[in-house]
């Protein structure tokens, strides 16, 4: 079974200035890894995966997350933010075998709040 | 192109009640598919899982159960609605071992 925690229930930044969200999973197996973004009142949005390769992995809207599997983290970046960045994200793992029945277990969210 | 439709987007319902909230996807083929509910300040709950027709996989005892009477199509329902049932409901699927893809969700409140 997997495990992930968000280390940061809420993140409050200025516009413009970088954002670490971070994210530490447990797993006994190998794992595919995903960082969601929910805007109010919608569904989750899929912002980027790391599933193979690079340990730096690039998503939409300029984030950016790096898979560091020595210290079983996956934290999610971006160099400057706006205003529309305000949203809760929420960073998932699950096993990369498909033995899960490709169930992703979800971390309880980050809200960042970008204050102008 | 795949996409997920869910509703209704907003639903009241008095104590007691019976519940019927319908997902559907389109595009793609035995999707495994998906019931969260999301509470304030608690983060997603997966309720069921369905990786084929008739097949579900209930996570959590509770007031509700679903249904999957379709390939593409997956229902969460209640019999009789507690105000403990208030939340906001998410359907996804998935096609291996890449991530979901969610519907736009329902806002349930039982008053």
């Amino acid at each position: 079974a997997q495990s992930v925690t968000q280390l940061d229930s809420q993140v409050p930044v200025f516009e413009e200035a970088p954002v670490e969200l971070r994210c530490n999973y447990s797993s006994s197996v190998s794992v595919y890894l995903f960082w969601y973004v929910q805007y109010p009142n919608q569904g989750l949005q899929l912002l980027l995966k790391y599933l193979s390769g690079s340990t730096l992995v690039k998503g939409i809207n300029g984030f950016e997350a790096e898979f560091n599997k020595s210290q079983t983290s996956f934290h999610l970046r971006k160099p400057s933010v706006h205003i529309s960045d305000t949203a809760e994200y929420f960073c998932a793992v699950t096993d990369n075998s498909g033995g899960s029945n490709y169930k992703l277990t979800f971390g309880k969210g980050t809200l960042l709040t970008v204050n102008p | 192109s795949q996409t997920i439709h869910q509703w209704p987007a907003t639903l009241v319902q008095p104590v007691g009640s019976p519940l019927s909230l319908e997902c559907t996807v389109e595009g793609t083929s035995n999707p495994n598919l998906y019931w969260y509910r999301q509470a304030a300040g608690r983060g997603l709950q997966l309720l069921f899982y369905s990786v084929g027709i008739g097949q579900i996989s209930s996570e959590v005892p509770q007031n509700l159960s679903a249904s999957r009477p379709q390939d593409r199509q997956f229902i969460l329902s209640s019999k009789k609605l507690l105000l403990s049932d208030s939340g906001f409901y998410l359907c996804a699927w998935s096609t291996g071992n890449y991530g979901y893809t969610f519907g736009s969700g329902t806002r349930l409140t039982v008053v």
